[in-house]
């Protein structure tokens, strides 16, 4: 079965730091993979998604980019952070059946 | 693009009770439409899904009713317990391995 890691599980930067978060998916390939964001107390919004290597969309306009370097890895990165980058970041990816998400542990970034 | 309304933002209920929670999407080509269940700083698990094939489905305490042609969808939960207390999230989305649309989701308190 599909197992999804992401790293660090908590980071608090300063504002204007770099971000680099990690998430790798075991068990699967070419797997499509997904990364969203979560505000304290809100819903869940989609920032990317891949569909393979090299192979990312992103559905809003933000301070935040992505990677697919390998199969089974996605990055989410930022240059300069801001406050309003603060949130619960996780990575999600197709498990089992042909829709089915399923997420990883999470990271929850505090910028100060 | 696809835009999913939730509706209570929150719920509360007395062990025993039945518990419903009511989503409405926008774009008539979404076909697939899971239920997460998010306790307090983990992960979104997903606890039942529905597609657009099926107007019902139930898995023990839970189930989900899909109307296509009002576009909206909803969870039940019979018989709840403490434990069920948690955020639910519904979504949608309109093919196979495509992102997911997200409601800003119910915080559902079961009171002893």
């Amino acid at each position: 079965s599909q197992t999804i890691h992401q790293w660090p599980a908590t980071l608090v930067q300063p504002v204007g730091s770099p971000l680099s978060l990690e998430c790798t998916v075991e068990g699967t390939s070419n797997p499509n993979l997904y990364w969203y964001r979560q505000a304290a107390g809100r819903g869940l919004q989609l920032l990317f998604y891949s569909v393979g290597i090299g192979q990312i969309s992103s559905e809003v306009p933000q301070n935040l980019s992505a990677s697919r370097p390998q199969d089974r890895q996605f990055i989410l990165s930022s240059k300069k952070l801001l406050l309003s980058d603060s949130g619960f970041y996780l990575c999600a990816g197709l498990a089992g059946g042909p829709d089915e998400q399923f997420f990883g542990p999470g990271t929850r970034l505090t910028v100060l | 693009g696809e835009n999913v309304e939730q509706h209570p933002s929150t719920l509360s209920v007395q062990e025993g009770d039945s518990a419903v929670i009511k989503c409405t999407y926008s774009d008539s080509a979404s076909n697939y439409f899971p239920w997460y269940k998010q306790e307090l700083g983990k992960r979104p698990q997903l606890i039942i899904d529905i597609r657009s094939n099926v107007g019902e489905k139930k898995d023990q305490r839970i189930a989900v009713t899909l109307n296509k042609t009002a576009k909206h969808f909803s969870l039940h939960i019979t018989e709840t317990q403490p434990e069920d207390s948690a955020v639910y999230f519904c979504a949608a989305s309109k093919r196979s391995g495509y992102a997911l649309n997200f409601g800003k989701g119910t915080s559902l308190l079961v009171t002893p």
